[in-house]
């Protein structure tokens, strides 16, 4: 049975730091994985998806790798800002398209 | 803008009581989901649909029902609620096994 594991469970970072949030997952026969935001209260937004095929993404300031092999994802913020402070997810799709996820790594970033 | 709605967004119900919970997606989606997700916990998979009239429970068991009638609309329903079932449902869609969009949620706690 897949299992996703987030670390660290909270992290709090002055601004203009840059950080990197992980991700690892039991079973490597994963078809993707996504980066999401959660902000309380609300859905999830979707910031980043890298298939299983590919090794990173990146948006913006946002980069997610992944090694597949290892079982390992790790999410890099640049220059983090307050505005970043949020939720963010982990979660491996698998062939049926269903997600699992960790359970998140709680950002805050101070002015 | 979001393209998938849930409503209500908030709800306070009594034991008992048989609630709907709604979700409308107007991106013609075929994948639709239902997610539930305890404060401070990941989201586990309830339910899932692959187009109309196909539902399949998902990976945690839940004593909710839903229907997918229409391709847009994917309702969740709790006959007889219990305080256990408190929590917060994401309803979500996805093309194939790509492009989530989640809904806003519903909080909902059963009194």
């Amino acid at each position: 049975k897949q299992e996703v594991t987030q670390i660290p469970a909270a992290l709090s970072v002055p601004e203009g730091e840059n950080l990197v949030l992980n991700c690892s997952f039991t079973d490597s026969a994963i078809y993707n994985l996504q980066w999401f935001r959660q902000d309380p209260g609300k859905g999830l937004t979707s910031l980043l998806l890298i298939q299983s095929s590919q090794r990173e993404q990146t948006s913006g300031r946002l980069n997610a790798s992944l090694d597949k092999s290892s079982g390992r994802s790790t999410l890099y913020i640049a220059a983090s800002q307050p505005g970043d402070s949020a939720t963010y997810l982990c979660a491996v799709g698998g062939s049926q398209g269903n997600l699992i996820f960790g359970k998140g790594t709680k950002l805050s970033v101070k002015p | 803008e979001a393209d998938i709605y849930q409503t209500p967004r908030y709800l306070v119900i009594g034991t008992g009581k048989k609630i709907t919970l709604e979700c409308s997606q107007t991106m013609g989606h075929d994948k639709m989901y239902w997610y539930q997700q305890d404060p401070g916990m990941e989201l586990h998979l309830i339910h899932y649909s692959y187009g109309v009239n196909s539902t399949e429970k998902g990976d945690l068991s839940s004593e909710s029902t839903v229907s997918r009638i229409r391709t847009e609309h994917f309702p969740l329903t709790l006959e007889s609620a219990r305080p256990s079932h408190t929590s917060q449902y994401l309803c979500a869609s996805s093309v194939g096994i790509l492009s989530y969009t989640f809904g806003s949620g519903t909080r909902l706690t059963v009194v």
